[in-house]
């Protein structure tokens, strides 16, 4: 099944700075990856997601990677701010008929200091 | 986005008892949701996943008879916890994929249970 290794587990920035949170996935047909958020004692937030198909995706202040070949996708934040504090995780899944699982990573808990 | 609910977010039941968790579809329809729990500081643990007016798929190691999982409509899911024990207090959280072949995912807010 798939596998997906995320790093680093924690993660500490100033304000301002930019935060980079990295995946690796082993499944080759994967074909989709989300990022969630995470704050405490609350459900996971879906912040953003690419396919297959394209190799980087941008909304505002983050943005996502993906290299098919190397198998690995990455997060970035840039002008990070406290609020910005959480746990992210990425995900795995590989669409088709009938339905399919997201096979998450560990986290990432990124703390911003003021 | 699109919402899932999830209810109650949090709950106390004696040892023994049984314990409901809803999870709801508020804007779409979900052909599919999926259970979750998690430990604190630790990724989230697929217990089962379920597709409306079918039996869900449980995980290896996730006991169906304990967890009973019910999806009778395209916007609702419930978990059951049955006979209850203080190990199964885990924050448990639901998520539903709407459509198909389509991945996009979103997850509810949460439940904790506690088991007294």
């Amino acid at each position: 099944g798939e596998n997906v290794e995320q790093h680093p587990s924690t993660l500490s920035v100033q304000e301002g700075d930019s935060a980079v949170i990295k995946c690796t996935y082993s499944d080759s047909a994967s074909n989709y990856f989300p990022w969630y958020k995470q704050e405490l004692g609350k459900g996971p937030q879906l912040i953003i997601d690419i396919r297959s198909n394209v190799g980087e995706k941008k909304d505002q202040r983050i943005a996502v990677t993906l290299n098919k070949t190397a198998k690995h996708f990455s997060l970035h934040i840039t002008e990070t701010q406290p609020e910005d504090s959480a746990v992210y995780f990425c995900a795995a899944s590989k669409s088709g008929s009938g339905y399919s699982t997201l096979t998450f990573g560990k986290g990432t808990m990124l703390l911003v200091s003021p | 986005g699109a919402v899932v609910s999830q209810h109650p977010s949090r709950v106390i039941c004696k040892s023994g008892t049984s314990v409901k968790i809803e999870c709801r579809s508020l804007d779409f329809q979900a052909t599919t949701m999926f259970w979750y729990r998690q430990f604190p500081k630790q990724s989230l643990m697929l217990m089962a996943t379920s597709n409306e007016g079918s039996k869900a798929t449980y995980e290896q190691g996730v006991e169906k008879d304990k967890f009973l999982i019910n999806h009778a409509s395209l916007t609702l899911s419930t978990l059951t916890v049955t006979s209850a024990h203080p190990e199964d207090s885990s924050f448990y959280i639901c998520s539903a994929r709407a459509g198909t072949g389509v991945n996009t995912i979103y997850f509810g807010e949460g439940s904790w249970l506690t088991v007294v």
